[in-house]
């Protein structure tokens, strides 16, 4: 069965650090582009960033560029999302999804697999 | 940046309902549409991708068309199954950005 898990939420004060994992299994991880996107509480999607398969290309939404990274482990099948600098406005329920690209990532085919999330409250 | 406008923002059906979702882009994203349905406490699932490709396993009763900055999402009977929110989503490939809409939340009429 193709899956992600998400790990690594919780309670973090303003300007704390955490990091998120996401475990994948039923399928060749290393062959996959990976996303995180988050959903603020109450609120909409939000594409947060996107990493290649071999991790040498990685591309952010603004708000967090220069505060988050993402980047995977192909030999033990994870992604992680390092997020320094914590904002209030990072309070979410994160999650991992694979996207589909093809033709040196000109096409898109949308994010086929999701994790269940992992929620994220940043708060004093 | 390109933005995408979902509308409306609200909309109440009754089961057997033919319902449309439109969303707008700030500029042309040829055919690099998506679109998802979510229910509350669960993780967005893919109905549509290319703007009118059927995502395997379904129902042929959601369907999607459109190109440029116009797209829309047709369910043409609504089910009780199918209340939920719906987003599209797009993809830049000049900036290799994804973009989702504001949402559509279908509900019991």
């Amino acid at each position: 069965e193709v899956q992600l898990v998400e790990s690594g939420g919780g309670l973090v004060q303003p300007g704390g650090s955490l990091r998120l994992s996401c475990a994948a299994s039923g399928f060749t991880f290393s062959s996959y582009w990976m996303s995180w996107v988050r959903q603020a509480p109450g609120k909409g999607l939000e594409w947060v960033a996107n990493i290649k398969q071999d991790g040498s290309e990685k591309y952010y939404v603004d708000s967090v560029k220069g505060r988050f990274t993402i980047s995977r482990d192909n030999a033990k099948n994870s992604l992680y999302l390092q997020m320094n600098s914590l904002r209030a406005e990072d309070t979410a329920v994160y999650y991992c999804a694979r996207p589909i690209f093809a033709a040196q990532y000109q096409d898109y085919y949308g994010m086929d697999v999701w994790g269940q999330g992992t929620t994220v409250t940043v708060s004093s | 940046d390109i933005q995408m406008t979902q509308s409306p923002s609200t909309l109440s059906a009754s089961v057997g309902d033919r319902v449309t979702i439109t969303c707008r882009a700030s500029q042309s994203i040829s055919s690099w549409l998506a679109w998802y349905q979510q229910k509350p406490g669960k993780a967005p699932k893919l109905l549509i991708y290319k703007a009118s490709s059927l995502e395997s396993g379904v129902p042929s009763r959601f369907s999607g068309s459109g190109s440029g900055t116009e797209f829309t999402l047709t369910i043409s009977s609504l089910q009780p199954d199918d209340f939920a929110t719906y987003y599209c989503q797009q993809y830049n490939s000049y900036s290799r950005a994804l973009t989702f809409g504001g949402g559509t939340k279908v509900e019991i009429k």
